[in-house]
């Protein structure tokens, strides 16, 4: 069955600091790969993709995130983190652009 | 506006009442797409239409859901004889063919 896992339900992490966070997905064919970013009580918006080509992607607002299909993940990273970086963040994967299988998100706390 | 928009932003409606939902997508987006997002959850594919056409409904929950986009743009999602499990937010999302998905804000549903 097709599924995405974010081990992480709750990270805290200091400004400055780098950021890891982490991606696992089952699927059946090559993926394509998402990951959005949810504030309180909005929808949500688009971090950065994957579709194919370079495995490392870059994104908005500083995040990367590297595709490694010997591990079926795609983990989002930001060397050095705001405290406007504080939100849910969204692991996706889909086939083309159709319908999206969302993981349970992570949540992200940032301290001054 | 350039944006998806959903309307009503919040609902609250008694168990047992029909609600709904309406999504305006971004002009020009061919594909729309409603998810179901639970408290603490990630967001769960409803359904999915290409222009009028709904070529996927596998994510309705019960025959008590139903979605429609009569002329290719503007849809609703209409739940009869609402039940407590259905609050959630529902959230719309528009793409062009081969796009990523852009996310509305969301209707927050809660039923008494």
């Amino acid at each position: 069955a097709q599924s995405v896992t974010q081990p992480d339900i709750h990270i805290t992490v200091s400004e400055g600091a780098s950021l890891e966070l982490r991606c696992n997905y089952s699927y059946g064919a090559t993926p394509y790969l998402f990951w959005y970013v949810q504030s309180p009580g909005q929808g949500l918006q688009l971090l950065l993709k994957y579709f194919s080509g370079d495995t490392l992607v870059q994104g908005i607002k500083g995040f990367e995130a590297e595709f490694k299909r010997s591990q079926s993940s795609f983990n989002l990273r930001k060397p050095s983190v705001h405290w406007s970086d504080a939100a849910e963040y969204f692991c996706a994967v889909g086939y083309n652009t159709d319908k999206l299988i969302f993981g349970t998100g992570t949540r992200l706390q940032v301290f001054p | 506006g350039a944006g998806v928009s959903q309307s009503p932003r919040y609902k609250v409606a008694k168990r047992g009442q029909d609600v709904a939902l309406r999504c305006d997508p971004i002009s020009g987006h061919v594909s729309l797409f409603w998810y179901q997002q639970a408290l603490g959850q990630g967001p769960e594919f409803l359904t999915y239409f290409q222009n009028e056409a709904q070529l996927d409904k596998s994510g309705l929950p019960s025959d008590r859901f139903f979605a429609e986009r009569p002329e290719g743009s503007v849809s609703t999602l209409k739940i009869q004889r609402t039940q407590q499990e259905d609050s959630a937010v529902y959230l719309c999302a528009s793409s062009r063919e081969g796009q990523p998905q852009h996310f509305g804000d969301g209707t927050r549903l809660s039923i008494l």
